[in-house]
């Protein structure tokens, strides 16, 4: 079946610049989650949504950042103003449930340069 | 920030040798989950333990938990080229965020 989606596989922004990064998650999943991998480092948790309700936006790095969820499906990230400190993977993963216990399905990622 | 640290940060074996890469954490934890990414590509789920659990299998892989020493262990015996990969263990906080360490790259030479 389908896995979790990303969309833009790639993006690449002019600092300064506002982008809108897309995830799909699998049909019927509850719970999604947003990560950014820099480098060579592990991701680091951005924000989780159990359906449309954010229930934790403690990751975030600044409030540059924005997530939404809206009808408990697709979510978008969303960088204002981007810094070349931006600059990473950010990858989008679901969960069947809403619950502890339960592996997560990562996305491909959207590598994000800003330059 | 990173929940802990994996040792070894990068391994090189031979294709059939056994690899071991371990993970320490810092707070207490629900569960311990590894996950391997292969390069460009995203993150696969291999195994889960739980806190209660001490050993678990999955295939070529063995997990163990020793939450006593906040560490963990992942075994891949055998191992094919196509294990190369970075490997990752993450903990899940209450809230189910994953707190990620900082990956042990492996190399399987054929």
């Amino acid at each position: 079946g389908a896995g979790v989606s990303q969309s833009p596989r790639y993006k690449v922004a002019k600092r300064g610049q506002d982008v809108a990064l897309r995830c799909d998650p699998i049909s019927g999943h509850v719970s999604l989650f947003w990560y950014q991998q820099a480098l060579g480092q592990g991701p680091e948790f951005l924000t989780y949504f159990q359906n449309e309700a954010q229930l934790d936006k403690s990751g975030l790095p600044s409030d540059r950042f924005f997530a939404e969820r809206p009808e408990g499906s697709v979510s978008t990230l969303k960088i204002q103003r981007t810094q070349q400190e931006d600059s990473a993977v950010y990858l989008c993963a679901s969960s069947l449930r809403d619950f502890l216990g339960y592996e997560q399905y990562f996305g491909p990622g959207t590598r994000l340069t800003v330059t | 920030s990173q929940q802990g640290e994996e040792d070894p940060q990068a391994l090189s074996i031979q294709e059939g040798e056994n690899a071991t890469m371990n993970c320490s954490y810092k707070t207490s934890i629900n569960n311990l989950q590894w996950y391997r990414q292969n390069s460009g590509r995203g993150l696969v789920h291999l195994i889960l333990i739980r806190s209660n659990e001490r050993e678990k299998h999955s295939g070529r892989l063995r997990v163990t938990l020793d939450t006593s020493k906040k560490s963990s262990s992942l075994l891949i015996t055998a191992s094919r080229a196509a294990d190369t990969a970075s490997y990752f263990c993450a903990t899940e906080s209450n809230t189910g965020k994953l707190i990620f360490g900082q990956g042990t790259t492996l190399q399987v030479k054929p």
